[in-house]
């Protein structure tokens, strides 16, 4: 069965440092999809990038970018250059590419503090 | 403006008392999902929809029933609700395609006392 890992329940950085969240995943199909979202204290859910199973590079997308290693099965987020804004809970989540499905399962998130 | 929008957005209610969460997408999107957040748990998919009078399971879809008549609407139903679907639930849609990420709204909380 699918499962979503993200063993950081919270974590601290300083502003203008990077900072690393962790996702480990597991399937057993080869076709899938990795997504990372941003919900800050306001609730609302927010795309931030998107890393697909064949892709042989890394996804990036301005400051974040996704450390992809497919046979660790990990697909963690960096933050560089962080800023008080990120201050959120960020969510790992994995989408298995079959045609009659839309199943997408969610980590339990990691809280991000970031302090000047 | 291209949104996801549910309604309430706040509801407390009681045991039994059937209600409907509506949502509402204008972005043409074909698949249509509802997930609820609760603490430590992330976000869990309840039914998501590929298409009009396409609906599925996902993994926690006890207690919860969806219909959808027209593309643009997906109204999460609780025939009989209990306490333990008090939670905060959102409504996301889509388009096709393997990489495009949710859209969501802005999100339901409900109480159920």
């Amino acid at each position: 069965a699918q499962k979503i890992t993200q063993t950081q329940p919270g974590m601290f950085v300083q502003e203008k440092e990077a900072v690393t969240l962790d996702c480990t995943y597991d399937t057993s199909d080869q076709s899938y999809g990795l997504f990372w979202y941003k919900q800050p204290s306001s609730g609302e859910m927010i795309f931030l990038i998107y890393q697909g199973s064949y892709d042989e590079q890394n996804a990036t997308e301005g400051r974040y970018s996704l450390n992809f290693q497919k046979a660790r099965k990990s697909a963690n987020l960096v933050i560089s250059a962080s800023q008080l804004g990120d201050s959120a809970m960020y969510f790992c989540a994995m989408r298995e590419v079959f045609y009659n499905t839309d199943k997408l399962i969610f980590g339990t998130g990691t809280r991000l503090q970031v302090f000047p | 403006e291209a949104q996801v929008t549910q309604n309430p957005r706040y509801l407390i209610t009681v045991t039994g008392k059937k209600l409907t969460v509506t949502c509402s997408q204008n972005m043409n999107h074909e698949y249509m999902s509802w997930y609820r957040q609760d603490p430590g748990l992330g976000l869990r998919q309840i039914y998501y929809s590929m298409n009009v009078e396409v609906t599925d399971k996902g993994d926690v879809p006890e207690g919860y029933k969806v219909s959808r008549k027209e593309k643009r609407n997906f109204p999460l139903i609780l025939e009989s609700p209990s306490p333990n679907q008090t939670s905060l639930y959102f409504c996301a849609s889509r388009e096709g395609g393997a990489a495009q990420p949710q859209h969501f709204g802005d999100g339901t909380r409900l109480s159920i006392l």
